[in-house]
């Protein structure tokens, strides 16, 4: 069965802090691991698709890395408007399976 | 906003009652997909329809859900006889039609489904 790991559950930082987020799966044919933030009330937004062992894609303070096993989502110099549930989904065949996200707080 | 538009946004419901989300997608996306998410619990697929057709509704529970995507108009997801544990958030998300790599799901902001 498909499964998505995601830790820690929720992280503090400081601003300025950096600090990574791991997404761990098991999937049988992996056709692409998203990367989602959701804010409170609102649905998920894209960030990211990795689609193989050891490609990275960034975007402004965030970076997405792929092995074969996990993802990390790695932050820099995070900003209090960062804070936000990060969320990882694993695509086999049409659907996604989502892990549980980790919740991310960054103190001015 | 060319995003995709669920509706409504809140729904009260009492035990019983019939209730009926609707998910307008991305425009130019033929490919629609719900997810359930409830409190502390990731978000579970529950269906994936294309225009028509339901390709996909391994995480729809066997009774009283069901969902439709016609030739014209929003996608529906219909919960009969709604019950307590239905309460959560229902997203829709739409993707285009496959072209090179999968194309990445866009999600709505939801509705908010209580029930009484």
């Amino acid at each position: 069965e498909d499964q998505v790991t995601q830790s820690p559950e929720a992280l503090r930082l400081q601003e300025g802090e950096s600090s990574s987020l791991n997404c761990s799966y098991t999937v049988s044919g992996l056709r692409g691991l998203f990367w989602y933030r959701q804010d409170p009330g609102k649905g998920p937004e894209f960030l990211f698709t990795l689609y193989s062992a050891g490609e990275e894609k960034e975007k402004e303070r965030l970076k997405a890395t792929l092995t074969k096993k996990e993802s990390f989502l790695h932050i820099t110099a995070p900003k209090p408007e960062d804070s936000a549930t990060y969320l990882c989904a694993v695509q086999a065949v049409e659907k996604l399976v989502f892990g549980k996200g980790t919740k991310l707080t960054v103190n001015p | 906003n060319a995003g995709v538009m669920q509706n409504p946004r809140h729904l009260v419901r009492r035990r019983g009652q019939e209730a009926r989300l609707r998910c307008s997608p991305m425009k130019g996306h033929s490919h629609v997909y719900w997810y359930r998410q409830l409190p502390e619990e990731g978000l579970k697929f529950m269906v994936y329809l294309q225009k028509e057709n339901i390709i996909d509704e391994s995480g729809m529970p066997k009774e009283r859900f069901s969902a439709e995507f016609p030739k014209e108009g929003p996608s529906i997801l219909r919960i009969q006889q709604v019950v307590r544990g239905d309460s959560a958030a229902y997203f829709c998300a739409s993707s285009p039609s496959r072209g090179k790599g999968n194309q990445p799901q866009h999600f709505g902001d939801g509705t908010r489904l209580s029930i009484l």
